[in-house]
């Protein structure tokens, strides 16, 4: 079975641009987690889609958006780009939702300049 | 407001002799606890788990202890291996488990 795969897998873009990122779930999946991983902040939490339907939200600003499609896979808005987003994003899948299930993807490394 | 924290980023261990990480947990409503560990450019793999109402769980050479009282658990290698080195993420679960509160995670380097 294929894992969790994500594009870009790196991408540099400019303060005040705006970025999407993709990522397929494992087939079969219907929960897709994003996460940002920054030096000393670990991973946080970004939302969770199951169903097309975000189910959870984390303590991220309205520039901060996604979606879910009908065949799963799920994409990351980022607007108004700043420095301070650059990180890396991972994506999570999950047959359930429930979080002892995850599986994550390699991630996308986004640099803002 | 971080509600998990591993307050050691990093931590160099001889090859043979057991690794110790720490990690600590401001919220007593967690039900679950997991640690992960992650290779560069790769994305964080389940390592071992455990549930609030246990005290340890032992998979091989990795064994976690949870002390509920004091808010902390911590993941014991033993022996620990040249390619155990990775960083290393404790996790907690909420009550709706569909949500993951991590640590900042914590460098393993293990020594030939």
């Amino acid at each position: 079975k294929a894992g969790v795969t994500q594009t870009p897998r790196y991408l540099i873009k400019t303060r005040g641009q705006q970025v999407t990122l993709s990522c397929s779930p494992i087939s079969g999946h219907r929960s897709v987690s994003w996460y940002q991983q920054t030096p000393g902040q670990g991973l946080q939490f970004l939302f969770e889609y199951f169903s097309e339907t975000q189910r959870n939200k984390g303590n991220f600003p309205g520039r901060f958006s996604g979606r879910q499609f009908s065949n799963s896979r799920s994409e990351m808005n980022v607007s108004t780009l700043e420095l301070g987003d650059s990180a890396l994003y991972l994506c999570a899948s999950s047959p359930t939702g429930r979080a002892t299930e995850q599986y994550f993807g390699p991630g996308t490394r986004l640099t803002v300049t | 407001d971080q509600q998990v924290k591993q307050n050691s980023p990093s931590l160099s261990v001889q090859e043979g002799r057991i690794s110790i990480l720490n990690c600590d947990y401001t919220n007593s409503m967690f039900d679950y606890f997991l640690w992960y560990k992650k290779y560069p450019a790769e994305g964080p793999t389940f390592l071992i788990s455990i549930s609030s109402i246990k005290d340890k769980n032992e998979d091989g050479r990795f064994t976690v202890f949870l002390n509920k009282s004091a808010k902390h658990l911590s993941l014991h290698i033993v022996p620990s291996q040249p390619g155990d080195s990775a960083v290393y993420f404790c996790a907690a679960i909420g009550k709706d488990f569909n949500k993951f509160y991590f640590g900042s995670g914590t460098k393993l380097n293990v020594k030939p």
